[in-house]
């Protein structure tokens, strides 16, 4: 099984900044890795598929980078309906999800 | 628009069977050229991949639990099918219907999902 690490488990940040969050995979994932966005209380939304292909309706300020092992996940300027969890998952090996990301507000 | 709709019970006692259905609208379950899929997630943790089913009718299920799951589909009524069996407290969760944007695991549209409890 292919384990997916993410780091930090928690974010603080303010509107406005930059966040960077991390993906590391426990072999190579190829392209295969997903981000997802998920609100308290709603299902996991779609972001990005294939390491950097934005999702229908995604904002530009959302975009992901990396190969093999190493995955990251940029916001450029948060908004406020971006404080969320999110999640990566990779699809070269059956399926697994990251333990996920807090974005809070700080 | 597809939509898709999770159906069961919410309560189930443990060792038996867990049974779901994904009702699907808006779209065939049989259009080329999809994953449909079962995800799960326990309260207040992360995402876990049960299992899926491509259009063509093949059926994948997670290594971890994959002696315990059966997925299955009905075509005539757009609907796919969850059975988990031999329960425990661990399989609490919410669980999640989905499909994929393409002939990936990329999922871009999702159920509500239903909150399942394993408890006598």
């Amino acid at each position: 099984e292919i384990v997916l690490t993410q780091s930090p488990a928690t974010l603080s940040l303010s509107p406005g900044e930059r966040a960077t969050l991390s993906c590391r995979a426990s072999q190579s994932v190829r392209n295969y890795l997903t981000w997802y966005q998920q609100k308290p209380g709603q299902t996991p939304r779609l972001l990005i598929y294939d390491t950097s292909n934005r999702a229908t309706g995604i904002p530009a300020r959302f975009s992901g980078s990396g190969s093999g092992t190493d995955f990251t996940l940029t916001i450029s300027s948060l908004e406020p309906e971006d404080f969320a969890v999110y999640y990566c998952q990779q699809r070269s090996h059956w399926l697994t999800f990251g333990g996920g990301t807090k974005v809070e507000i700080k | 628009q597809v939509q898709l709709q999770e159906s069961g019970p919410g309560l189930v006692k443990p060792s038996e069977t867990l049974s779901l259905t994904c009702t699907v609208s808006g779209g065939s379950i049989s259009s080329c050229c999809y994953y449909w899929g079962w995800i799960r997630q326990p309260p207040g943790k992360g995402l876990e991949w049960i299992g899926s089913l491509f259009y063509s009718g093949t059926t994948y299920s997670n290594p971890s639990l994959k002696s315990r799951v059966t997925i299955s589909v009905d075509t005539s009524k757009d609907q796919f099918s969850l059975k988990l069996s031999s329960v425990t407290a661990a399989d609490t969760a919410m669980y999640y219907c989905a499909r994929s944007i393409a002939d990936d695991y990329n999922f871009n549209y999702w159920g509500q999902g239903i909150l399942v409890t394993v408890s006598s």
